[in-house]
């Protein structure tokens, strides 16, 4: 059982660099989400997706943007990377919204901006 | 103010300690309240949840209580070990929040041998 799979783990980006982070789950969860995990800040919400062309802000969504074409991903596309994206970002899927059950989380995907 | 505040880690133990890891909420209601855990090199999974007042979730040895007095939901485990060193992070789910996962900042274990 996959559960919910990230790539890349890893990724150095330059200033105004694109590019696009894959998050699939095969557990055929409705709710979908990307944090970030900034030092000492905990995760914050970036977007989050209830169904297959639903999206809709979190938190912090300013230079992001993403799309949920199927059930099974939620990509997070970077468009003009910069320095303050440096952070390391989870994808998260659940069966019913935020706490009624369980988020199963991704590994991860540590990006850096130079 | 912050919807979720634990203490600030590092907490550093010995093998066979008492852990106590502070967690405070803010919120109207009755939030569902919930401990996850990072591994190193991991993504966060559940540890346990309380859905009420004075629940006790529990799972691996560690239980915390919601206390709807206090506003907290602070994680306890009577001996902790070596492998339990990770990043604990407490969340809650409110309607104020629109039913998402709010966490707090994590509180980095490390349990020395």
């Amino acid at each position: 059982n996959a559960g919910v799979t990230q790539t890349p783990k890893f990724r150095i980006l330059k200033i105004g660099q694109s590019m696009t982070l894959q998050c699939t789950q095969d557990m055929n969860h409705n709710y979908m989400y990307w944090y970030r995990q900034d030092p000492g800040m905990g995760l914050k919400l970036i977007y989050y997706s209830v169904g297959a062309g639903i999206t809709d802000k979190g938190e912090v969504p300013n230079g992001y943007n993403v799309s949920r074409s199927t059930t099974e991903d939620f990509p997070l596309r970077l468009e003009l990377a910069a320095p303050s994206q440096t952070s390391v970002y989870f994808c998260a899927s659940s069966y019913e919204q935020g706490g009624r059950t369980e988020a199963f989380f991704g590994q991860g995907t540590r990006l850096t901006v130079v | 103010g912050d919807s979720v505040t634990q203490m600030e880690g590092p907490v550093t133990l010995s093998e066979e300690a008492f852990l106590t890891i502070n967690c405070t909420y803010t919120a109207t209601g009755y939030p569902s309240l919930f401990w996850y855990v990072q591994y190193p090199g991991e993504g966060l999974q559940l540890l346990l949840k309380a859905t009420k007042a004075d629940d006790k979730g529990s799972n691996k040895g560690f239980e915390a209580t919601y206390r709807k007095e206090t506003t907290s939901f602070h994680l306890e485990k009577g001996s902790v070990q070596v492998s339990d060193s990770a990043v604990y992070f407490c969340a809650l789910s409110a309607m104020e929040y629109g039913n998402k996962l709010v966490f707090g900042a994590g509180t980095i274990l490390r349990v020395k041998s």
